[in-house]
């Protein structure tokens, strides 16, 4: 089982609808990322959170520390959000786990 | 200019010839990172460097070596390059404290036949 699942792997929305993508993770951490892949390949980093809760402007970003989770919305989505979300937790250092990635695809 | 530059971005080669990627930053980062990304396996770290004069191995860094040249640059290699090392390959830099994400580079993809 890998440190970091991410669900669902694949996600099709069209556009206009709420997203939520899960991470949950087996291990004590100091923060938890959230990455946006694009389909050229280039990875930016949208969020970093070690509680709460976090938002910028049609992101939203949560953790649960007790239950090691987190989840990723978008609000109102568009074509433009299409990318690979990674979930990617740090337990200790700066070294990072990451999960497999959910691909996104909105469908205009 | 991006804050973390990888080159080449794209690469093909044969099996057995010796590889390099490169990678700089403008950041002013300590800490900095090679990763590969293979369908399906998410993000796996190879090597980081802490500093100029710090070398770690990750978790998959059979195959590869690294080069801290200064501060602000953080080379790959492969000494003899395999076609399971085709794969799409991240640097990434980080501060020293540990508070601000790691700021990735466009990535090399690179391919061995």
């Amino acid at each position: 089982k890998n440190e970091v699942e991410q669900s669902p792997q694949n996600l099709t929305a069209q556009e206009g609808e709420f997203i939520t993508i899960n991470c949950s993770y087996s291990v004590g951490i100091s923060a938890l990322h959230w990455l946006q892949q694009h389909p050229g390949g280039g990875i930016v980093s949208l969020f970093m959170l070690s509680s709460g809760k976090k938002k910028h402007g049609r992101l939203i970003a949560t953790i649960n520390i007790q239950e090691k989770h987190s989840s990723l919305h978008i609000t109102a989505s568009h074509p433009r959000d299409s990318a690979v979300y990674i979930c990617a937790v740090r337990a200790s250092g700066s070294r990072l786990t990451f999960g497999e990635g959910t691909q996104l695809t909105v469908n205009p | 200019d991006a804050d973390v530059t990888q080159t080449p971005r794209n690469r093909i080669t044969k099996t057995g010839k010796r590889i390099m990627l490169e990678c700089s930053q403008t950041k002013g980062h300590d800490r900095m990172y090679w990763y590969r990304q293979d369908p399906g396996l998410g993000l796996r770290l190879i090597y980081y460097s802490f500093d100029v004069k710090d070398i770690n191995k990750g978790e998959i860094s059979d195959g590869y070596s690294v080069s801290r040249q200064a501060q602000a640059k953080f080379s790959l290699s492969l000494e003899s390059a395999i076609p399971n090392q085709t794969a799409l390959y991240f640097c990434a830099t980080s501060d020293s404290g540990g508070l601000q994400p790691q700021h990735f580079g466009d990535g090399t993809r690179l391919s061995i036949l």
